[in-house]
């Protein structure tokens, strides 16, 4: 069935440092591919996106990597900073009449001033 | 601020109860998809309307159940509540567009005792 797995669950880094999270996806037909960062108690927010007919894009300090032929995408954030700390979820989907996401199990990115 | 609201913003209740979670959609957004978020389970794909129509189910208990009326707001109802329905339920707009960027609310947060 549809599956993201993502990886670190949890990473530290201290503020200026970059950070990179990875996710690997099972359905082939997927095409989209977001990510949320999530602070504690407060809802999801999209902060970038990539479609499978782009391999790369940049977004300010946030950049977005996929892979086709490995399913597999990151994201990579660069020059840190203690904002930046809270939960990043990946997730995937279909283009089809249904856009459900599939999200990975999340990634707790704390930034150490 | 997203645009989506929900209502209400927590919920508590006892074992064996009812409820009923509101969601309106962001302004020309025809999609709501609803999602499960608790701690050991990430966020989970329940359901999703389009236009006032099912278009997918996820892992979607038998005791929940949902509707989208002619105005686009959806709601979610729970029945024969259990102390593991305690979750954060998020609802998500999309214009149902090819790549179904998704927005999400503010959340319910239900808490079952």
């Amino acid at each position: 069935g549809e599956n993201v797995e993502q990886h670190p669950s949890t990473l530290s880094v201290q503020e200026g440092d970059s950070a990179v999270i990875k996710c690997t996806y099972s359905d082939s037909a997927s095409n989209y591919f977001p990510w949320y960062k999530q602070e504690l108690g407060k809802r999801p927010q999209l902060i970038i996106d990539i479609r499978s007919n782009v391999g790369e894009k940049k977004d300010q300090r946030i950049a977005v990597t996929l892979n086709k032929t490995a399913k597999h995408f990151s994201l990579h954030i660069t020059e840190t900073q203690p904002e930046d700390s809270a939960v990043y979820f990946c997730a995937a989907s279909k283009r089809s009449n249904t856009g459900k996401l599939i999200f990975g199990q999340g990634t707790t990115l704390q930034v150490k001033p | 601020d997203s645009g989506v609201t929900q209502t209400p913003k927590h919920l508590i209740t006892a074992t064996g109860q009812r409820v009923t979670l509101r969601c309106s959609p962001r302004s020309g957004d025809l999609s709501v998809y609803w999602y499960q978020q608790s701690l050991d389970q990430g966020l989970q794909f329940l359901i999703q309307y389009y236009n006032g129509e099912e278009r997918a189910k996820g892992n979607i208990l038998e005791r929940f159940s949902a509707q989208q009326f002619p105005d686009l707001h959806s709601e979610l109802n729970l029945s024969s509540l259990e102390l593991g329905d305690s979750a954060l339920y998020f609802c998500a707009s999309s214009g149902g567009g090819s790549y179904n960027e998704q927005f999400f609310g503010p959340g319910t947060r239900l808490t079952v005792l």
